[in-house]
């Protein structure tokens, strides 16, 4: 019963330090995303992959890599952390793709760079 | 382009008090609409959906009517209980662009 299953749930960098996010989905979907929420801004898309082996950027793709490992995981890299960066980040999957609208999230990883 | 305008939060309501919070969108097709809901330290949940004009969402006690004609999608609940406080997110998707749109989300607390 995880669904989409994030780590880790909190983490605190300094400015310049990289670090990876982690996401797994256990329900055999083919799209999964990567959001950031910021106050009173929404859920921004960040990169997004629709299937096993593509990626794709979003919105707000700079400061971000990616990798759809396999079907179940996706990856969110920062490679050099800024103040900016602060954000709590989701996961997200679905059966078809973000058009189809019903997503499926991740309880969200808080993100704090100093 | 496609985009999604909530009411401005946070609302506060007693409990068994009448909720609305306000939708609205502009697209360019003809999307289908959302209403998420983000319980504190949880992530987003579908709460229900409408697929085309004059369909009514309706989950868990919440409704919500989607009119072409004045580009809404407004949130209704009768009576709201301290279990329904979270953030409520509307969202439009465009199926021929592949892309969900999300709203700034409304914080709403009901007090016992």
């Amino acid at each position: 019963n995880a669904g989409v299953t994030q780590t880790p749930k909190f983490q605190v960098l300094k400015t310049g330090q990289s670090m990876t996010l982690q996401c797994a989905q256990d329900m055999n979907h083919n799209s999964m995303y990567w959001y950031r929420q910021d106050p009173g801004m929404g859920l921004r898309l960040i990169y997004y992959s629709a299937s096993e082996g593509t990626t794709d950027k979003g919105e707000v793709p700079n400061g971000y890599n990616v990798s759809r490992l396999n079907k179940r995981e996706f990856s969110l890299r920062l490679e050099s952390a800024a103040p900016s960066q602060t954000s709590v980040y989701f996961c997200a999957s679905s059966v078809r793709g973000e058009g189809a609208g019903e997503l499926f999230f991740g309880e969200g990883s808080r993100l704090t760079v100093l | 382009g496609n985009s999604v305008t909530q009411m401005e939060g946070p609302v506060t309501l007693s409990e068994e008090a009448f909720l609305t919070i306000n939708c609205t969108y502009t697209a360019t097709g003809y999307p289908s609409l959302f209403w998420y809901v983000q319980y504190p330290g949880e992530g987003l949940q579908l709460l229900l959906k409408a697929t085309k004009a004059d369909d009514k969402g309706s989950n868990k006690g919440f409704e919500a009517t989607y009119r072409k004609e004045t580009t809404s999608f407004h949130l209704e609940k009768g009576s709201v209980q301290v279990s329904d406080s979270a953030v409520y997110f509307c969202a439009l998707s465009d199926r021929t662009l592949g892309r969900l749109y999300f709203g700034r989300g409304t914080q709403l607390t009901v007090w016992p």
